[in-house]
């Protein structure tokens, strides 16, 4: 299985900074036919589902406010909040969608300082 | 608007089956897969397996092998979940999400319900 590594584990931003979160993966999760990267961020609030924040390492979903951005390739991958709002306090999780089972990070939760 | 919704909380002893569904709406059932996935108490969200609604293709996690049935019925536009020999390490709020893409292969979770929490306890 393809085992993901989040870090921190938790990070405290005052409001209007940015946030970095880190995830690595075991393995690529670059496939090389398509150049796609099969790396997927969601951020989860207390007592709520997951929610989907951006696929294909990068790609916002739909109504994801433009302030998360996600970056990186093969094996290291960065979510970023340019500029935390209150209503970003939640735990976020990266998951690879490489091959079987799905594996998720072991979260980062983001509080304000 | 795309909605899954769940079935309500359960408590089984130590051995007991549990069988939780999820009730799709608002989109066309058979055009996207179903994957489900549980979060024990602290623990980060584990993938158990994913059903195709429109092939009936299953994939399941090794983990889970032998133990967990996913099926659906396509009259009811509802997934269902059976666990099996269940053990108090069990314990854990049980999701459905919809796959966000519409291959035959499990990708990344879009839409998700809003949780079943089993509990194992003698």
């Amino acid at each position: 299985d393809i085992v993901m590594t989040q870090s921190p584990d938790s990070l405290a931003v005052s409001l209007g900074e940015r946030a970095t979160i880190n995830c690595k993966s075991s393995q690529s999760v670059l496939y090389s036919s398509n150049n796609k990267n099969y790396l997927t961020w969601y951020q989860q609030k207390p007592g709520q589902p997951p929610k989907l924040l951006i696929y294909w390492a990068s790609t916002r979903e739909s109504g994801v406010p433009d302030r998360f951005s996600g970056s990186g390739s093969g094996t290291d991958f960065t979510l970023t909040i340019s500029s935390l709002q209150a209503e970003d306090v939640a735990v976020y999780y990266c998951q690879q969608y490489y091959t079987p089972p799905l594996t998720f990070g072991g979260g980062t939760k983001v509080e304000i300082k | 608007q795309v909605q899954l919704v769940q079935s309500g909380a359960e408590v089984k002893k130590p051995g007991a089956s549990v069988k939780v569904s999820c009730k799709a709406s608002g989109y066309t059932f058979t055009s996207y897969a179903i994957h489900w996935v549980r979060q024990a108490p602290g623990q980060r969200l584990e993938w158990m397996g994913w059903i195709n609604a429109g092939t009936y293709n299953t994939k399941y996690s090794q983990k889970f092998q032998g133990r967990v049935t996913i099926t659906r019925d396509t009259s009811a536009n509802t997934a269902y979940m059976e666990l099996s020999s269940l053990r108090s390490e069990d314990t854990a709020v049980y999701y459905c999400a919809r796959d966000g893409s519409v291959t035959d292969y499990p990708r990344y979770l879009d839409y998700w319900g809003q949780g079943t929490l089993v509990t194992v306890s003698s």
